[in-house]
């Protein structure tokens, strides 16, 4: 199965900063078939970009996705109060599907 | 985008069988995939499996020996079923979906339901 590996898996920073998120995969995985998903305490994940690059339906233009080989990076140009969250990539090249370990943005 | 609505047990015995149902509201069951995946501090987000609109399903090797995935399109709802759960199956269990077989983000989820396997 293809392994996606995130990294930091703590992001302190202030509001106002800007978050660079990092995921790497194991095996080579089509831009079309990347994901990224914020999830807060208590809800479920929230689609925020896929193909790797696209913002879903309603998500502001501070969220941006950039890929590079197996590569894929979530940018938050600058960090709103509500921004403060856990951030997955996921992968649908392949079954099954996975997701990897998070990112954790927290307020410093 | 379907919006999705799940419930079932949320407490279980070691061997007993997980039950899960989510309803499919404001949308059709034509072309969409319905997944369930399920969440546990350890592992993280895992995928359980898939099913398509005509029935077709796939499942995470891991777990598919123990899991059926199916629909049932006449009362707008998918299911999930767990045999033989153990300590490990606590977790909590959303069911999402994606719009299709190319666009295979999951766009809508459920909002999740923690079950717990103790004896």
């Amino acid at each position: 199965e293809i392994v996606l590996t995130q990294s930091p898996g703590t992001l302190s920073l202030s509001p106002g900063e800007r978050a660079t998120l990092s995921c790497r995969a194991s095996q080579s995985v089509k831009n079309r078939y990347l994901a990224w998903f914020q999830q807060k305490p208590g809800q479920a994940p929230r689609l925020l970009i896929h193909d790797a690059s696209r913002r879903a339906t309603g998500i502001p233009d501070r969220f941006s996705g950039s890929a590079s080989g197996t590569d894929f990076t979530l940018t938050i140009s600058r960090l709103e109060p509500e921004d403060f969250a856990v951030y997955y990539c996921q992968q649908s090249e392949d079954l099954p599907f996975t997701f990897g370990p998070g990112t954790r943005v927290d307020i410093k | 985008q379907a919006q999705l609505q799940q419930w079932g047990a949320g407490l279980l015995k070691p061997s007993e069988t997980l039950s899960l149902t989510c309803v499919v509201s404001d949308g059709s069951f034509k072309n969409y995939y319905w997944n369930w995946i399920r969440q546990t501090p350890g592992k993280g987000l895992e995928w359980i499996g898939e099913v398509d609109d005509s029935g077709t399903s796939n499942y995470n090797p891991s777990l598919k020996s123990r899991v059926t995935i199916s629909i049932d399109e006449s009362k707008n709802h998918f299911s999930l079923k767990m045999t033989s759960v153990t300590a490990a199956d606590t977790a909590v269990y959303y069911c999402a979906s994606f719009p299709n077989y190319f666009d295979t983000w999951f766009d809508s989820w459920g909002q999740g339901t923690l079950v717990t396997v103790s004896s």
